[in-house]
């Protein structure tokens, strides 16, 4: 597809559990930024990845969270040992990378922590 | 102090006036500013990019003013549609992430 893709686009899991979230960039962006928005709040910077630089995980709210990417494809999101509070939805967004800014969002996977 | 502000409104526009609203941030160094627009339960849609020079997109009009630290957005002629939540965005130069603002909701009314 022609945009940024993420799956699932709905996550119902038990408190403890492991989950994974993935995002397809839109082909030939570089740059792919995490983001979580929690109900009615505005978004939280989690990570972003550019090229095959080190990634800037400065938002990642404990070391519960972590993601990867595989050169400039697919990032996978993982929270380890789900809380309650990591209800949100996270979404995913690339851009073409270095000077331009321009970021798409993917439409979101809502996790529900139960 | 937040890295980028915005009045979380809401404000409440009779269909086919103007609003305009502003939003600050704190990093003088910041290059690159954003409006998205977000619709409930949707995701962030770029809206358009802010200039120094200020620009125009139809009904649509940003500016942007270094000296002081904020940008605009100015919505002439308000349509129903235009109702949603519009989120200020702020990128260093040096850094990478995009840094959004709480966003300011906007409810035009018949």
């Amino acid at each position: 597809g022609a945009g940024v893709s993420q799956s699932p686009s709905n996550k119902v899991t038990e408190k403890g559990k492991d989950v994974e979230l993935r995002c397809d960039p839109i082909s030939g962006h570089t740059a792919l930024y995490w983001y979580r928005q929690r109900l009615g709040q505005g978004l939280e910077f989690l990570i972003y990845f550019q090229g095959n630089s080190a990634p800037d995980k400065s938002g990642l709210p404990s070391d519960r969270f972590s993601a990867e990417r595989t050169g400039e494809s697919v990032s996978t999101l993982t929270i380890q040992r789900t809380q309650q509070e990591d209800s949100a939805v996270y979404l995913c967004a690339s851009s073409r990378g270095g000077g331009e800014k321009k970021a798409f969002f993917g439409q979101g996977t809502r996790l529900t922590v139960v | 102090r937040k890295e980028v502000e915005q009045d979380p409104g809401p404000f409440n526009v009779p269909e086919g006036a103007t609003v305009a609203f502003n939003c600050t941030y704190s990093n003088s160094a910041s290059q690159s500013f954003f409006w998205y627009r977000q619709d409930c339960r949707k995701e962030p849609k770029l809206l358009m990019s802010v200039y120094s020079s200020g620009n125009e997109d139809g009904r649509f009009t940003a500016q942007l003013n270094r000296a002081s630290q904020y940008i605009s957005l100015l919505i002439r002629d308000s349509k129903l549609s235009d109702s949603a939540t519009y989120l200020c965005v702020v990128n260093e130069a040096a850094g990478n992430k995009l840094t959004f603002g709480g966003g300011t909701r906007v409810l035009v009314k018949p």
